[in-house]
């Protein structure tokens, strides 16, 4: 199985600032012909089912607003949340959905300081 | 637009049996993969279960292989879980969720039913 890793597992940060989450997988979750990164990051609020922020590591779903990106490849990943706000205050969770099992990671929870 | 909408949790005793079902709306379910995935209480997710549109394909996660299956009724726009032989560490929501792929799976979750909690206990 692919064993999803994040770091912090929680973090505090200013309304207004940038949030830095970080995704690493066991293994790759780079499909070399077609080059693309088999990885989703999900937003959980408390009492919520996770909702869709982004796949294909960067490609950010319809909706979601314009401050949520993410990056990387390979087995290290990043959730940036470029100017946090009281909305944003969740659980982050990132999956591989690179060959099944699929996985997701134990969650980032996201604070305000 | 799209609804996802779980049923038929609740307290069961560990080894019994239990069937939910997740009635969808708002899109061509036919059409879609859709996947069963689950939360312990203050915990992570578990995906649990896929199956492809048509019914054409199913997978499972290899804790309840064996114990679950996953099947849907498209005349009726609804999937199914059936639950047996139920073990204390499968108390959790269980989410219905749809594949983002559309006719051709992808496995990343785009949208996601409120969920049903199951909780095994004597």
């Amino acid at each position: 199985d692919i064993v999803m890793t994040q770091s912090p597992d929680s973090l505090a940060v200013s309304l207004g600032e940038r949030a830095t989450i970080n995704c690493k997988s066991s293994q790759s979750v780079l499909y070399s012909s077609s080059n693309r990164n088999y990885l989703a990051w999900y937003q959980q609020k408390p009492g919520q089912p996770p909702n869709l922020l982004i796949y294909w590591a960067s490609t950010r779903e319809s909706g979601v607003p314009d401050r949520f990106s993410g990056s990387g490849s390979g087995t290290n990943f990043t959730l940036y949340i470029s100017s946090l706000q009281a909305e944003d205050v969740a659980v982050y969770f990132c999956q591989q959905y690179y060959t099944t099992p699929l996985t997701f990671g134990p969650g980032t929870k996201v604070d305000i300081k | 637009q799209v609804h996802l909408v779980e049923s038929g949790g609740g307290v069961v005793q560990p080894g019994r049996s239990l069937r939910l079902s997740c009635a969808a709306s708002g899109f061509t379910f036919s059409s879609y993969t859709i996947h069963w995935v689950r939360q312990a209480p203050g915990k992570g997710l578990e995906w649990v279960a896929v199956i492809w549109d048509h019914g054409s394909n199913r997978d499972y996660t290899d804790s309840v292989k064996g114990r679950f299956t996953i099947s849907r009724d498209d005349s009726k726009n609804t999937l199914y879980l059936q639950m047996n032989n139920l073990r204390a560490e499968d108390t959790a929501v269980y989410y219905c969720t749809r594949d983002g792929g559309g006719s051709y799976p992808l496995y990343y979750f785009d949208f996601w039913g409120q969920g049903t909690l199951v909780t095994v206990s004597s």
